[in-house]
């Protein structure tokens, strides 16, 4: 059974960092994926990851995949309050192609 | 919009009342999958269908839910009997074939059972 831990759990940053959260997944799976969740609202993908080596980049976050390692990071550089928000990773599972999501990481960006 | 919709947004119950919730996906999406997010949680599959078949049910999907999606378009899930544990954000994704399976989320329905 795939299992996707997330790290950390809660970060707080001031504006202007750096952090990079982690993605670990327990079996093979061919894709990654990167939601956003504001609180109260649903999920907005960012980043689809298709294969080993995989980097894409949308302004101040960067997402990048290593299949051997079991392993994705969403960095973001030079936060900003508008980032405050929770980051989910997903990997692709079963016959249903279904996603298996992690607990999430909890990001709030301090002025 | 051609985003997912879902409906209602909110639903507020009490036990053991039966509730049915629906969704209509992105239109030329024949892929429709049903999680349920807890609160402090990632999303959890319940259900999945390709076109008008469910292919894939969770062992989450006790007997008392129930989901379909009649001529491949909107889908209904239903949940009879309703426990204070079925309380929870339900959510409908949508994807299409030669995408990566990129799913598409509608805004959920909230559901409290008092």
């Amino acid at each position: 059974e795939l299992k996707v831990e997330q790290n950390p759990l809660f970060l707080s940053m001031q504006e202007g960092k750096n952090y990079t959260i982690y993605c670990n997944y327990s079996t093979t799976s061919d894709r990654l994926y990167w939601y956003r969740q504001d609180p109260g609202k649903s999920l907005e993908s960012l980043f689809v990851l298709l294969s080993n080596g995989a980097v894409k980049q949308e302004g101040r976050l960067m997402a990048s995949l290593d299949t051997k390692a079991r392993l994705s990071t969403l960095h973001i550089t030079a936060a900003v309050h508008d980032l405050s928000a929770t980051y989910f990773c997903a990997a692709l599972s079963g016959s249903a192609r279904q996603l298996t999501f992690g607990s999430g990481t909890q990001l709030t960006v301090l002025p | 919009d051609t985003g997912v919709s879902q409906d209602p947004r909110h639903k507020i119950t009490k036990r053991g009342q039966n509730v049915t919730f629906r969704c209509d996906p992105i239109s030329e999406h024949n892929r429709l999958y049903w999680y349920r997010q807890t609160l402090g949680q990632g999303p959890e599959f319940l259900t999945y269908f390709q076109n008008e078949a469910q292919l894939e049910k969770s062992r989450l999907l006790s007997d008392r839910f129930s989901a379909e999606r009649p001529k491949g378009s909107f889908s209904t899930l239903e949940i009879q009997r309703t426990e204070q544990g079925d309380s929870a954000m339900y959510l409908c994704a949508s994807s299409r074939p030669g995408t990566a399976n990129e799913q598409f989320f509608g805004p959920g329905t909230r559901l409290t059972v008092l």
